[in-house]
């Protein structure tokens, strides 16, 4: 199918274990984005990727990692999962060319 | 740096009543504006759009124009229905090649009865 896909949609997983997010989009985009969506805090952007093999940081990445290898796969690996890290977490793409980006349907990640 | 600010809400409607959530911003030179909503349990869908001072965004009923005057993008619907029910963001992003970032308002939870 088209678009952005995430996966898991769902993740329960214990503290001190690595868990690792997957995005994937088939439009191409250049961009890529890692959001986590937290009450009372918004949106807040944790990593992005302008290309492949080149990423950044944004405004939260303590305790993340990301890579990207091919320009579709942006994966977000917690290396060693804290009760904090509980949020539902987004990622986006965007055009080279464009300003607006297009988000994935998310994934609830629970850390016990 | 850049910021944005809507009302926080909640706002409960009935079906049929207008919808005006208040969005202003701060940026450097002239960003992009954008309305998003995200419906319960789902990712953030771009709603409107407006790229340049005056412009008008428009879809499914609900419109707003990007102010530079006052620095707003309010979102307004004439006639809301239950499915309009979702929290609604307001957005920006500059126009600047090495700065990709969106940044977002708290939200607007939108209720609205039958």
């Amino acid at each position: 199918d088209a678009g952005i896909t995430q996966s898991p949609r769902y993740k329960i997983t214990e503290t001190g274990r690595q868990v690792t997010l997957m995005c994937h989009q088939t439009w191409s985009h250049s961009y890529m984005f890692w959001y986590r969506q937290d009450l009372g805090h918004g949106l807040r952007l944790i990593y992005y990727s302008a290309a492949a093999d080149i990423t950044d940081k944004g405004e939260v990445p303590d305790g993340y990692v990301v890579s990207r290898s091919k320009t579709e796969n942006f994966p977000l690996t917690l290396e060693s999962a804290t009760r904090s890290q509980t949020s539902v977490y987004f990622c986006a793409s965007r055009e080279q060319n464009s300003y607006e980006q297009y988000f994935g349907p998310g994934t609830r990640l629970t850390v016990t | 740096g850049n910021s944005v600010t809507q009302m926080e809400g909640p706002v409960t409607l009935s079906e049929e009543a207008f919808l005006t959530i208040n969005c202003t911003y701060t940026a450097t030179g002239y960003p992009s504006l954008f309305w998003y909503v995200q419906y319960p349990g789902e990712g953030l869908q771009l709603l409107l759009k407006a790229t340049k001072a005056d412009d008008k965004g428009s879809n499914k009923g609900f419109e707003a124009t990007y102010r530079k005057e006052t620095t707003s993008f309010h979102l307004e619907k004439g006639s809301v229905q239950v499915s309009d029910s979702a929290v609604y963001f307001c957005a920006l992003t500059p126009h600047r090649s090495n700065d990709y970032k969106l940044s977002f308002g708290a939200g607007t939870t939108v209720t609205v009865r039958a």
